[in-house]
């Protein structure tokens, strides 16, 4: 079976530093997409990256951007220049190629920039 | 645009009583549908999920049902609600055909409290 695991519950940063949070996943799979996830107080889940596996490259948005270790089965999201907007929950994600849609969720790193 | 609408935002009901949870979105066609729910602000479990009206997929066994009675609407009921299923419901979609399908929008959520 599938498992995403996010081992950090918690992190915390200072406002403009740059933050890194963990994600490790595990599959027999080839082919999958991995997303990170926000959910700010608002809980409203709004996607801010993804990765599609067969892509080597590592997927950047602005500040965001990932690390993606294929081989070790990694994917970790990094926020560079934190704001105060980027508190949140970050939840990892995985989906196999052909399951379309159903992903499978880490249980989320809950993410704090202090002023 | 697309967009997707969620309600109630807030429910609070007792044990025994019914429930329905809707979801409408616009803006597509032939969407992919979801139901997720999230305990205690952790990670999120899918529920079930639609490919098209009447065709339904559970995930989990559980007391809830859902039901599309037609393209862009999602429901999800119980006749008698537990205890346990308290916590904070998702709908979301996505498109209908690969690899779009795997790329997810959710709603703003419904938060379900049992007494």
């Amino acid at each position: 079976a599938q498992t995403v695991t996010q081992s950090q519950p918690e992190m915390s940063v200072q406002e403009a530093e740059t933050v890194t949070l963990s994600c490790t996943y595990d599959t027999s799979e080839s082919n999958y997409y991995l997303f990170w996830y926000k959910q700010p107080p608002s809980r409203q889940m709004i996607l801010v990256i993804r990765q599609e596996a067969y892509k080597q490259q590592n997927a950047t948005e602005n500040r965001f951007s990932v690390n993606f270790q294929k081989a070790a089965k990694s994917f970790s999201l990094k926020i560079s220049d934190s704001q105060l907007g980027d508190t949140a929950m970050y939840f990892c994600a995985f989906v196999s190629y052909n399951q379309g849609g159903k992903l499978i969720f880490g249980q989320g790193t809950e993410l704090s920039v202090k002023p | 645009s697309q967009t997707i609408h969620q309600w109630p935002a807030t429910l609070v009901q007792p044990v025994g009583s019914p429930l329905s949870l809707e979801c409408t979105v616009e803006g597509t066609s032939n969407p992919n549908l979801y139901w997720y729910r999230q305990a205690a602000g952790r990670g999120l479990q899918l529920l079930f999920y639609s490919i098209g009206i009447d065709q339904i997929s559970s995930e989990v066994p559980q007391n809830l049902s859902a039901s599309r009675p037609q393209d862009r609407q999602f429901i999800l009921s119980s006749k008698k609600l537990l205890l346990s299923d308290s916590g904070f419901y998702l709908c979301a979609w996505s498109v209908g055909q690969l690899p779009g399908a795997n790329v997810l929008t959710f709603g703003a959520g419904s938060r379900l409290t049992v007494l």
